[in-house]
């Protein structure tokens, strides 16, 4: 497994600003995740870090408005920009870290505690 | 896009009962996986499965893949209090390294 830390925890942010939340793990790993869960929701993929290239986003979401880095494999931000209350959400990274001994075709994904995004 | 259809997505059970829960999907998956939420953390993983049929336990908690790699279940034995929270299922399409989610199923447990 991965020991995933994700900062913040939680903010309160005014409409209009930017927050850009941290997500660092204990170990290389080649994809990082970003997926957003709204209030009572399941999670849905924002997009795939990968190191030395830009992120790949999914449907719906756009590199303006989330923004990634990925400087290093152990290392990614996710800067939500321009916040309108409905960004209010929880923003979770998420790791493959499979453990030695499973195919290339078979994923083993960690997630870091959660970002609570409120937006006023 | 891809979906899983997740059910139920509710439970009210007694402490004690057994619970199941599934999830099912038009698509191939070669990886399906089940997590665990509780209020204010990520989800935790608790079951992997990778193999079409394989049938995997984690204490009173017992996975399968489907046979014909479109759907999974989770069973819970014994119920007990800590076992309140949300359940996931999670499958990974051929080719792909990213998941799909199921929309959860909330277990709430009366004493």
């Amino acid at each position: 497994s991965a020991v995933i830390s994700q900062k913040p925890s939680r903010d309160i942010c005014q409409r209009g600003t930017s927050l850009t939340i941290q997500c660092q793990v204990d170990s290389q790993v080649t994809m990082m995740f970003w997926y957003r869960q709204q209030p009572g929701q399941s999670l849905t993929l924002i997009a795939t870090a990968n190191q030395g290239s830009e992120a790949t986003y999914e449907s719906g979401f756009v590199i303006d408005k989330f923004p990634i880095s990925r400087p290093n494999l152990t290392f990614s931000t996710l800067t939500v920009s321009n916040m309108s209350p409905e960004d209010s959400s929880i923003y979770l990274c998420s790791v493959d870290a499979r453990r030695p001994g499973l195919r290339d075709w078979n994923t083993e994904a960690f997630f870091g505690q959660g970002t609570r995004l409120t937006v006023v | 896009g891809q979906q899983l259809n997740q059910s139920p997505q509710s439970m009210f059970i007694q402490e004690g009962e057994d619970v199941s829960m599934n999830c099912t999907s038009s698509s191939i998956f070669n990886t399906w996986l089940w997590y665990k939420q509780d209020p204010g953390e990520g989800p935790v993983l608790l079951i992997a499965l990778y193999k079409a049929g394989e049938l995997t336990s984690n204490g009173r908690l017992t996975a399968q893949f489907g046979i014909t790699r479109k759907d999974s279940f989770l069973n819970i034995s014994a119920s007990i209090p800590s076992d309140v929270g949300i359940y996931f299922c999670a499958g990974q399409l051929p080719r792909a390294q990213k998941l799909v989610f199921g929309q959860g199923t909330r277990l709430t447990i009366n004493p």
